[in-house]
């Protein structure tokens, strides 16, 4: 069973769609996270929850709206998509937002998102 | 991405050790983490250290972090094909959990 799933793996949309990206984890955890990795490969957290509530917001354009309906999923909305969108994104999940001996984070199989 | 170094190839024969470098730049209370990317796959959690740990040894892999030269290796011993991947290594501070630094990643090429 995968830890953390996202849907859809591949996504290609035009322009100026609305599209989600949704993410579950089934580990039980309690913190979720967006990281976006563009095409130099970097990866950048963009947003983190914990327990529902929002807790690490990055400098990222109001087009994108993460929503956590219960601490076991962590969905990503994009509004009004353009190109420099197109990147991967992943999801991950972790016990807890602080850093303590064994608690890591695991990241999902990731979503290709293309904006044509 | 820039605070966390990596070379970008790295070529090793079938059965041959890999050794993966990486340095990093804060000092803070640190985890250090190598992740293995395949292509078109997702991000798969290899190994990680604290920073008040000089090594850790898991199955192939073995991770030796040098505090003072603030430098991260990861050794595959034995590497075989399906290690052939980009490896990334990765810091975070206990103060900016989530916040990751990634470097840009290091392509390993496995040949026959």
């Amino acid at each position: 069973d995968t830890a953390v799933s996202q849907t859809p793996k591949y996504l290609v949309t035009q322009m100026g769609n609305d599209k989600s990206i949704k993410c579950e984890q089934n580990l039980g955890h309690d913190t979720m996270y967006w990281y976006k990795q563009d095409s130099k490969k970097f990866l950048k957290i963009m947003f983190s929850y914990n327990n529902k509530e929002l807790i690490i917001n990055e400098t990222v354009p109001n087009r994108f709206s993460p929503k956590s309906p219960d601490k076991a999923h962590l969905n990503l909305h994009i509004n009004s998509l353009e190109l420099g969108d197109s990147a991967v994104y992943f999801c991950a999940s972790s016990k807890s937002p602080q850093g303590a001996s064994g608690n890591t984070i695991y990241f999902g199989e990731g979503s290709w998102l293309t904006v044509v | 991405g820039e605070d966390v170094e990596q070379s970008l190839f790295l070529s090793v024969r079938e059965g041959d050790s890999s050794v993966i470098n990486c340095t990093y730049t804060d000092s803070s209370s640190t985890y250090l983490y190598w992740y293995k990317q395949e292509p078109g796959a997702g991000l798969q959690l290899l190994t990680y250290i604290f920073s008040n740990m000089d090594m850790k040894q898991d199955q192939r892999l073995t991770v030796l972090l040098n505090k003072k030269d603030k430098h991260l290796s990861l050794r595959i011993a034995d590497t075989q094909t399906g290690d052939s991947a980009i490896y990334f290594c990765a810091e975070m501070t206990t103060d900016s959990w989530g916040k990751f630094q990634f470097g840009a990643g290091t392509q390993v090429v496995v040949t026959p």
